[in-house]
């Protein structure tokens, strides 16, 4: 039972490249988050899907896009990288009743 | 302002020591979450509360949701207690969407 597996774990970028950040999680959750965390600030909600099929901007979605593949697996991708962009990301997923959240280990990225 | 704010920012204990965390919101929530990040970045979940006191070990959450307060305590703390300790919450209107503290790192010597 994995949980939330979350890849890349390292990744560096030039300005312009684009990359997809991939999320699956084995609970059979319905909700499935993207979080991006920096210095100083708490993690902030980029994109959440409430169940499959649907998606829905968070706090600060400029500059990426997600997919909802299935239920299984909610992917993140970021078409044309910028510096603000570094950042490390999570993928989380909560339990029916927000009893608990499960995080994937986090992708740390770096747009140079 | 925040609304979910976290003291001390950062926190050095000696082992053996009673340590508290808190965390105030400012926000109607359904519930109050405290996590865990340790040094490799992984994050998990400690409790969640919605009312009262949960205890797990060494580890006692509590809130007073008319104060819109919470406290982590640990107990006899541990150098593998140090880690960044974080307090989300889910507001009334956000469903399970989560609003982070911005964490307190704790360091915990032998």
């Amino acid at each position: 039972n994995a949980g939330v597996t979350q890849t890349p774990k390292f990744q560096v970028l030039k300005t312009g490249q684009s990359m997809t950040l991939q999320c699956a999680q084995d609970m059979n959750h319905n909700s499935m988050y993207w979080y991006r965390q920096d210095p100083g600030m708490g993690l902030r909600l980029i994109y959440y899907s409430a169940s499959e099929g649907t998606t829905d901007k968070g706090e600060v979605p400029n500059g990426y896009n997600v997919s909802r593949l299935n239920k299984r697996e909610f992917s993140l991708r970021l078409e044309s990288a910028a510096p603000s962009q570094t950042s490390v990301y999570f993928c989380a997923t909560p339990t029916k009743g927000n009893a608990e959240a499960f995080f994937g280990q986090g992708t740390r990225l770096t747009v140079v | 302002k925040n609304e979910v704010e976290q003291s001390p920012q950062n926190l050095t204990a000696q082992e053996g020591e009673f340590i508290t965390i808190n965390c105030s919101y400012s926000v109607g929530i359904s519930a109050l979450h405290w996590l865990q990040q340790h040094p490799g970045g992984g994050i998990v979940s400690l409790f969640m509360l919605s009312s009262g006191k949960k205890k797990h070990g060494r580890l006692i959450a509590t809130i007073n949701i008319q104060e819109k307060h919470s406290s982590l305590h640990i107990t006899a703390s541990h150098p593998r207690d140090s880690a960044v300790y974080i307090c989300a919450v889910a507001k009334r209107t956000s469903g399970s969407r989560l609003t982070f503290g911005e964490g307190t790192q704790l360091t915990v010597n032998p």
